[in-house]
């Protein structure tokens, strides 16, 4: 079955230190993978995605993830954090088919501090 | 490009009456749109999935006759909650699937908050 994994539920960091958010998945073939913003009460905004090729995507917002297949993971990273980065973050992954339906892991929240 | 828009933004309504919700792709068309129900704090739980001109899927444990879609055009796809309940104030976030040469893509729509007094 297909499933995402963000172990991480809430994280704080201070402004300027740098960010990893963990997202590990399920999937029996190859997926497309993404990675979402959400302000509050607001829709998802995509901050990248994963589809072939290079295993480090650089996105939005001066976001990277990079694409491990032994270890099934597709962490975020940004190596300086601004408080406007605060928001929930969630990691989605899905067929490669028009149509496809993505399943979505749970959210990280990140909170950063001054 | 690819903007998803929802109406209304947010709706506050009486126990027992419906609520319809549109999802517009306004400068693409998508066969294809997604409904999201999202619960405070948690994540986006698929409900169904709208295809233009056919009838929609619905995931498993959704009723559809609580949850009507309809998607009569290709930039269109609506969202009634028949005979609301408080059980059912939530956010619901529609996508519309874009598909290109390069790759497809869904764009989230920004959401509606429902509240059923």
């Amino acid at each position: 079955a297909q499933s995402v994994t963000q172990p991480d539920i809430h994280i704080t960091v201070s402004e300027g230190a740098s960010l990893e958010l963990r997202c590990n998945y399920s999937y029996g073939a190859t997926p497309y993978l993404f990675w979402y913003v959400q302000s509050p009460g607001q829709g998802l905004q995509l901050l990248l995605k994963y589809f072939s090729g290079d295993t480090l995507v650089q996105g939005i917002k001066g976001f990277e993830a990079e694409f491990k297949r032994s270890q099934s993971s597709f962490n975020l990273r940004k190596p300086s954090v601004h408080w406007s980065d605060a928001a929930e973050y969630f990691c989605a992954v899905g067929p490669m088919e028009y149509g496809n339906k993505l399943v979505f892991g749970a959210g990280t929240i990140l909170r950063v501090k001054s | 490009g690819a903007v998803v828009s929802q109406h209304p933004s947010w709706v506050i309504c009486k126990s027992g009456t419906s609520v319809k919700i549109e999802c517009r792709s306004l400068d693409f068309q998508a066969t294809t749109m997604f409904w999201y129900r999202q619960f405070p704090k948690q994540s986006l739980m698929l409900m169904a999935t709208s295809n233009e001109g056919s009838k929609a899927t619905y995931e498993q444990g959704v009723e559809k006759d609580k949850f009507l879609i309809n998607h009569a055009s290709l930039t269109l796809s609506t969202l009634t909650v028949t005979s609301a309940h408080p059980e059912d104030s939530s956010f619901y976030i529609c996508s519309a699937f874009r598909q290109s040469m390069a790759y497809n893509e869904q764009f989230f729509g920004p959401g509606t908050r429902l509240t059923v007094l």
